[in-house]
């Protein structure tokens, strides 16, 4: 089945740590997309990347780096720096029908 | 630049009764717009999308959507709500041509469906 698939479900970070989240797709997607969602919020853009090996910040980059260094594959590291990281991650990705597709999502805590 | 209003971030309806969510938006460009719906600690799933065709767009699980340029709306509408039915819906524009951002989504709106 084709699908964007975010791993792991649940995740939790302790104090100064830097975690990462899994974000694959088997679309043959370009772009892909990285949203933080907040209670009651709609979705804010974090990263998106149009092609391997670039990327570019969205709205609420800081604390936050992300690699592509397969079309596959957009990994996101929520860095120390992120001093408010409690959230629901939501990676997608953008079909040539201007669609996007999304994964079921990580939901990070603090320790 | 574009945004997108959703008017009501919480409706709600009986079991068997019309759905209204309600969306307003703005762009510089003749828009893109969509709806998705989201249940709890999921991923957002695609209902509709309306891109310059036929006014009036249907989506899956009976959701329907008319894009009216003059009033700058795309509400969605449902003629009778199931208990299924009960999630968060997000209204979408996209962005003008030429920008890699694609996408702004509005607050979104929490659909509860009573027995």
């Amino acid at each position: 089945d084709g699908g964007i698939t975010q791993s792991p479900k649940y995740l939790f970070r302790k104090e100064g740590q830097n975690v990462t989240l899994s974000c694959e797709q088997n679309l043959n997607h370009d772009a892909m997309y990285w949203y933080r969602q907040d209670p009651g919020q709609g979705l804010r853009l974090i990263y998106y990347s149009q092609i391997v090996n670039d990327f570019q910040k969205g709205d609420i980059a800081e604390g936050y780096s992300v690699s592509r260094e397969k079309k596959e594959s957009f990994p996101l590291t929520v860095t120390s720096a992120q001093k408010n990281p409690t959230a629901f991650y939501l990676c997608a990705s953008h079909s040539f029908q201007n669609i996007q597709y999304f994964g079921a999502g990580t939901r990070l805590s603090v320790l | 630049a574009q945004s997108v209003t959703q008017l009501d971030s919480h409706v709600s309806v009986s079991e068997g009764t019309p759905v209204l969510l309600r969306c307003n938006y703005s762009s510089s460009y003749s828009p893109s717009l969509f709806w998705y719906v989201q249940h709890p600690n999921k991923g957002l799933q695609l209902l509709l999308k309306y891109t310059s065709a036929a006014t009036l767009v249907k989506g899956i699980n009976g959701f329907e959507a008319e894009f009216k340029k003059s009033e700058t709306s795309f509400h969605l509408t449902k003629p009778s709500a199931h208990m299924s039915d009960a999630a968060e819906y997000f209204c979408v524009v996209t962005a003008g041509p030429g920008s890699a951002r694609q996408l702004t989504f509005g607050s979104g709106t929490q659909l509860t469906v009573l027995p």
